[in-house]
């Protein structure tokens, strides 16, 4: 199956600050890469669907101007959590869908803890 | 939207037992249904997935059943190993460019030795 490369896999930032999380498609080219959000024993909440070219489209209940969502090429699309605060600190994911169309591949995640 | 519902959302079991998971779905126009499991900290990882115009697949110890008409698809592992705990994510998508799945709410699946 194709390769969703997410980094980094942990990070731990100070309240107030941005973190920029990274998602890949290694050996696909993704147009449309997703980002989730996923609590303790709980689903994968959709945040946002990051189209290549153009502004992500956010889920109800999503702050654009906090999550914001940058996918800059085929390959690549960055989750920046700005002015973070501790209730950010969560398991973030991304997945993109392959070429069929159909099929999403995700990424390893990253947990973020802000301190 | 679609709407997807998940049973049960936990599940124990002995090894070598059967394990069912059930999932429903709202939009008669999705047309395929994948199933993840996901380790603890780990990424959900695409186990089996069915598209509509199949009844049932199945992969050495792991099956997927689709009835259409009753708009529920189920997850059958039999011969269960402790190596299977984990949740497990059913999902349902339809056609189309902006293809966005819509994901269960997990199954904890807890295999006794």
């Amino acid at each position: 199956g194709a390769v969703v490369s997410q980094h980094p896999s942990w990070v731990i930032c100070k309240s107030g600050t941005s973190v920029k999380i990274e998602c890949r498609s290694l050996d696909f080219q993704a147009t449309t890469m997703f980002w989730y959000r996923q609590f303790p024993k709980q689903s994968l909440m959709l945040m946002a669907t990051s189209n290549e070219g153009s502004k992500a489209t956010y889920e109800q209940g999503v702050e654009k101007d906090k999550f914001l969502i940058n996918h800059a090429s085929l390959t690549l699309s960055t989750l920046t959590v700005t002015s973070a605060h501790p209730e950010d600190s969560s398991f973030y994911i991304c997945s993109a869908a392959g070429v069929s169309g159909n099929t999403i591949y995700f990424g390893e995640g990253s947990w973020l803890t802000v301190v | 939207g679609e709407n997807v519902e998940q049973h049960p959302s936990t599940l124990s079991v002995q090894e070598g037992d059967s394990a069912v998971i059930k999932c429903t779905y709202s939009d008669s126009a999705s047309n395929y249904f994948p199933w993840y499991k996901q380790e603890l900290g780990k990424r959900p990882q695409l186990i089996i997935d069915i598209r509509s115009n199949v009844g049932e697949k199945k992969d050495q110890r792991i099956a997927v059943t689709l009835n259409k008409t009753a708009k529920h698809f189920s997850l059958h592992i039999t011969e269960t190993q402790p190596e299977d705990s984990a949740v497990y994510f059913c999902a349902a998508s339809r056609p189309g460019g902006s293809y966005i799945p819509t994901f269960g709410r997990g199954t904890s699946l807890i295999v006794h030795p």
